[in-house]
């Protein structure tokens, strides 16, 4: 089955800065990519998604990177904000017809220093 | 505007004494997921419906069931709830499997 690795487990980041976060995957049949956003007592948002067949996705000041070859991908948010704080959670799904559930990695704490 | 709706947000149940959960949703999409999570760890998949089929995980206790009488809501059951099943349970859906998935706020589960 997928494996999916996050890091770091937790981030502390000053206001205005860039926080990266990133996720590797072990099976190269994996061709989607979302990312979750959860605050504290909330279901995890969807804030962006990738799929295999592109290489960057950007929406404000979100983006994902996938690089397929090195099976990692990585979020980035630019000009942060308080209210970015929050548990962050990377996901890959497989491609395999019957295997295709959404396999989560262990989730970063992001906190972000006013 | 809620999309996926859970309720309640919070339960309180007794151990051993059954407890169900309910989830809607007003998008029309044909997959519910249920899933738990506890404290600081990702989302684990309990099951899942397509339409009426039910699809469960392996790993799944089979204290754990879950029924959707129609297409709008899903239910979880937890015949005997053990000390170890507090935990946020998350409701989601897609519109196909395994398209993106819409997640509710989740009823977290106390078991005294």
């Amino acid at each position: 089955g997928e494996n999916v690795e996050q890091h770091p487990s937790t981030l502390s980041v000053q206001e205005g800065d860039s926080a990266v976060i990133k996720c590797t995957y072990s099976d190269s049949a994996s061709n989607y990519f979302p990312w979750y956003k959860q605050e504290l007592g909330k279901g995890p948002q969807l804030i962006i998604d990738i799929r295999s067949n592109v290489g960057e996705k950007k929406d404000q000041r979100i983006a994902v990177t996938l690089n397929k070859t090195a099976k990692h991908f990585s979020l980035h948010i630019t000009e942060t904000q308080p209210e970015d704080s929050a548990v962050y959670f990377c996901a890959a799904r497989l491609s395999n017809f019957g295997n295709e559930k959404l396999t989560f990695g262990t989730g970063t704490r992001l906190t972000i220093i006013p | 505007d809620a999309m996926v709706i859970q309720n309640p947000r919070y339960q309180v149940t007794q151990f051993g004494k059954p407890v169900t959960l309910s989830c809607s949703q007003t998008l029309n999409h044909n997959v519910m997921y249920w899933y738990q999570q506890k404290s600081s760890q990702a989302p684990k998949l309990l099951f899942h419906y397509y339409d009426k089929d039910f699809n469960n995980e392996a790993d799944t206790p089979d204290n754990f069931q879950s029924r959707r009488p129609n297409t709008s809501f899903c239910f979880l059951d937890i015949r005997s709830p053990g000390l170890g099943d507090a935990a946020m349970y998350l409701c989601a859906t897609s519109r196909e499997f395994p398209e993106t998935q819409y997640f509710g706020p989740g009823t977290r589960l106390l078991v005294l």
